[in-house]
């Protein structure tokens, strides 16, 4: 079956400018994550969204970041006034619920000039 | 102290060679375990999970210790395809608090 995919695959902008990603989860999963990924460097997680219920929100670097997902189908990941240290590649994951593994989405790699 | 914590490498290993990974956790009351693989300039794909007796697949082998609070993952007679960066998943049960460890890298040599 599909699995996750994100869109685009790359992004390149401009300091200033607002950017938005778009993560399509593997239908019928109920938990989504974002996660952003510098290079050379681990996952951080950035949002996670579960169901109907309000989004943990605890990763978001700024409130440049906001993040929406409507009911448990397509999220997106808007970030303000994008600053060079916003580049990296920025993946998504859903899984069926909390507790089962993640599936990862082919990540949308964001370059701020 | 992080709630994960794995041991960055690189561990480069000739071909044939066992290799074995752990990663530690903070948080006693964790409860789902898991092993990720990602290449270079992918995303991360589920290896195996985690299971408390212990599980096996292939080569590979998975185990908890909750007494010492770490995961392993042991490789035997490793391949050139198994270079890639393996990252543990840690999950605290009942509250949305999922962590990824900064992961592990291998190079397995010719």
């Amino acid at each position: 079956g599909a699995g996750v995919s994100q869109s685009p695959s790359n992004k390149v902008t401009e300091k200033g400018k607002d950017v938005e990603l778009r993560c399509d989860p593997i239908s019928g999963h109920t938990a989504l994550y974002w996660y952003r990924q510098r290079l050379g460097q681990g996952l951080e997680f950035l949002i996670y969204f579960q169901g109907n219920s309000a989004p943990d929100k605890s990763g978001l670097p700024s409130d440049r970041f906001s993040a929406e997902r409507t009911g448990e189908s397509v999220s997106t990941l808007t970030i303000q006034r994008t600053q060079q240290e916003d580049s990296a590649v920025y993946l998504c994951a859903s899984s069926r619920n909390r507790d089962n593994e993640q599936f990862f989405g082919p990540g949308t790699r964001l370059t701020v000039l | 102290r992080k709630e994960v914590e794995q041991d960055p490498g690189p561990f480069n290993v000739p071909e044939g060679a066992t290799v074995a990974f752990n990663c530690t956790y903070s948080n006693s009351a964790s409860q789902s375990f898991f092993w990720y693989r990602q290449d270079c300039r992918k995303e991360p794909k589920l290896l195996m999970s985690v299971y408390s007796s212990g599980n096996e697949d292939g080569r590979f082998t998975a185990q908890l210790n909750r007494a010492s609070q770490y995961i392993s993952l042991l490789i035997r007679d490793s391949k050139l395809s198994d270079s890639a960066t393996y990252l543990c998943v840690v999950i605290l049960g009942g509250a949305n608090n999922l962590f990824f460890g900064t992961g592990t890298r291998l190079t397995v040599i010719p």
